[in-house]
């Protein structure tokens, strides 16, 4: 089974831009969460969206949010970016079936805002 | 507020020898834990997890242990191999849930 994949794997925005990240799950895991990778906070949960539903959310501001279409593919944007949101985005990826499935996360997108 | 606290940013292990690496936690209310590992550039690979109703999982080389009274876990790996170094990091969730609090993580060196 092919993994979860991110594009783009790398990016560079200027402050005030927005960016659109996307995320493609295991075949037929039908969970989608987001994480923020940054060295001083470490890895931070953003949200999790289930069956086109964003099910559960972190702390983070409105600037942040997504989305997940029919396919289980999941979108990430962040919009009126700050030099504070240059972090490594992670994607997951889960079946949910059953309670306490791992999660499995993709390679991740790199995005540096200048 | 960190609720998933490794206290140890690094250790450094001789080929062979047990890894030992710690996690505690303050949330009373997480009922699954899980280690990852990462590499440079590369997305958090799973490990091992268990549930709050075991103390004990084993897989191969590694062995996580938990200690609700201490809200404690550690993951052993025996023997160690150099490819074993990597970040190592300890994530919980509550109600088996899928937002899953990640500690900082802790950079694990085999030597030869």
């Amino acid at each position: 089974k092919a993994g979860v994949t991110q594009t783009p794997r790398y990016l560079i925005k200027t402050r005030g831009q927005q960016v659109t990240l996307s995320c493609s799950p295991i075949s037929g895991h039908r969970s989608v969460s987001w994480y923020q990778q940054t060295p001083g906070q470490g890895l931070q949960f953003l949200f999790e969206y289930f069956s086109e539903t964003q099910r559960n959310k972190g702390n983070f501001p409105g600037r942040f949010s997504g989305r997940q279409f029919s396919n289980s593919r999941s979108e990430m944007n962040v919009s009126t970016l700050e030099l504070g949101d240059s972090a490594l985005y992670l994607c997951a990826s889960s079946p949910d079936t059953q309670r306490g499935e791992t999660q499995y996360f993709g390679p991740g997108t790199r995005l540096l805002v200048l | 507020d960190q609720q998933v606290k490794q206290n140890s940013p690094s250790l450094s292990v001789q080929e062979g020898r047990i890894s030992i690496l710690n996690c505690d936690y303050t949330n009373s209310m997480f009922d699954y834990f899980l280690w990852y590992k990462k590499y440079p550039a590369e997305g958090p690979t799973f490990l091992i997890s268990i549930s709050s109703i075991k103390d004990k999982n084993e897989d191969g080389r590694f062995t996580v242990f938990l200690n609700k009274s201490a809200k404690h876990l550690s993951l052993h790996i025996v023997p160690s191999q150099p490819g074993d170094s990597a970040v190592y990091f300890c994530a919980a969730s509550r109600n088996s849930g899928y937002a899953l609090n990640f500690g900082k993580g802790t950079s694990l060196l085999v030597t030869p």
